[in-house]
Order: structure tokens, then C-alpha cells, then sequence
């Protein structure tokens, strides 16, 4: 199946800061999601992103599918952005393959 | 509101119990699917419905079973054959073609 890495695994952050994340990965794509899971483990969809680029508030993404890569960033980062950034993407239709993640610990 | 919901949040299962985990969904959605998440590791696709009558097993099904009687649910069996049950069960459901999924708040197995 496809491989799909996520960096950095983990980041420590004082509030106000800001910060990219990343996933690689190693086909062709026609379906790429982020998700925040919060510590109740719900996952919350933050972008729909197959190529292009979009902006939600403080965070943005992109997608070169060409390049085979996706971008998370996070602007003036807040305590409750704490918990674990995925990226998923799917070959054909909806079947997901997930990163391993990034962990954000935003402090005080 | 529409959504997707699981139920148990929580559940205990014996060694060499069957236990069925309940997902339902009121998006109007066609696909389903059950992803398993273990502690420090992303979601792999256990089992994934189409349409209703109909379903594809994903990379880790074995152990498991399921059904897709109605549209609107998509129940997965954690069999005894499941040598490592315990872990974290999300729930998700698409429309057809490439869209997002959304998933539901997940269920936690715990196997004592």
C-alpha cells in the first residue's frame, strides 16, 4: 500500500507561535485529509485537500500532488491546538491511508 | 444534527467473546467504514461498505466481521479470532465519488 510520513512526530510550541507540518507520500493521489484528534481521540476534519491551497482561520494547507506532498501550517498557535495532526490520503475512491501523525504540545 | 454516531464510548470484552460495535450514520452517506488506531499509531481500514449488501475487507480484517443490512448502519463484529482486540474504533462514511470522510467519536475495546 501507500506510505505516507508524517514530520515532524512531534513539536513543542509557546503559544503565539507558528509552525508547518508535513506528509509525504509515495503514489499518486486523489483524496488527501487533515484531521486534528483531539484527546477524547475524535477526529475533527480540518481540510479537504486533494492539490491547491486553503486557508480556515489561523491554519492553512497545500497540496502539490505532482510533488507528492502536503503542508499544515499554523499560525499564532493557541493551547487548544494541542493533540495529534494526521494526514490521510486515498489512492482510489474513499479507503484511507493515515501518517503516523504529528503531536503539538502547545504551552503557555 | 446530522452526524455519525458510536456506541459504546466504552467496552469490556472477555477473552473468547464476540462483541459487536454499533455505528450509525444521518448524512445520507453511501460509503462506511471501520478504521482501528493503536496507542501512538495512525488508523488502518478494517473492513469498508460501498453500498448497501455489499463490502470490501481493508488491510487488517482479520478477526473481524461485518454487515451493511441499511444505509444508514454499518455494525462491526470483533470476533475471537481477533488476536489483539484492544484498541481504539472510529467509525467513518462518505458520499460516493472523492470526498471528505467524517467519522464518529470512536469506540475504546478493551479486552480483560
Amino acid at each position: 500500500g501507500i506510505q505516507v510520513e508524517q514530520s515532524p512526530p512531534d513539536l513543542i510550541l509557546q503559544e503565539g507561535a507558528n509552525s508547518t507540518l508535513r506528509c509525504n507520500f509515495s503514489d499518486s493521489v486523489n483524496n488527501l485529509q487533515w484531521f486534528h484528534q483531539n484527546p477524547w481521540g475524535q477526529l475533527i476534519n480540518l481540510f479537504y485537500i486533494p492539490s491547491g491551497t486553503k486557508q480556515n482561520g489561523r491554519l492553512s494547507a497545500t497540496t502539490v500532488a505532482t510533488e507528492r506532498y502536503s503542508l499544515l501550517y499554523i499560525s499564532s498557535s493557541q493551547t487548544t491546538d494541542s493533540g495529534v495532526y494526521f494526514c490521510a490520503v486515498a489512492i482510489t475512491g474513499n479507503q484511507f491511508y493515515f501518517g503516523t501523525g504529528t503531536s503539538l504540545t502547545v504551552i503557555p | 444534527d446530522g452526524g455519525i454516531t458510536q456506541s459504546p464510548k466504552y467496552l469490556f470484552r472477555k477473552e473468547g467473546q464476540n462483541v459487536t460495535l454499533s455505528c450509525e450514520q444521518n448524512l445520507n452517506h453511501d460509503a462506511m467504514y471501520w478504521y482501528r488506531q493503536d496507542p501512538g499509531q495512525g488508523l488502518r481500514l478494517i473492513y469498508y461498505s460501498q453500498i448497501v449488501n455489499d463490502f470490501q475487507k481493508g488491510d487488517i480484517a482479520e478477526g473481524y466481521s461485518v454487515s451493511r443490512e441499511k444505509k444508514e448502519s454499518f455494525p462491526l463484529t470483533v470476533t475471537s479470532a481477533q488476536k489483539n482486540p484492544t484498541a481504539f474504533y472510529l467509525c467513518a462514511s462518505t458520499r460516493s465519488g472523492n470526498t471528505e470522510a467524517f467519522f464518529g467519536q470512536g469506540t475504546r475495546l478493551t479486552v480483560v
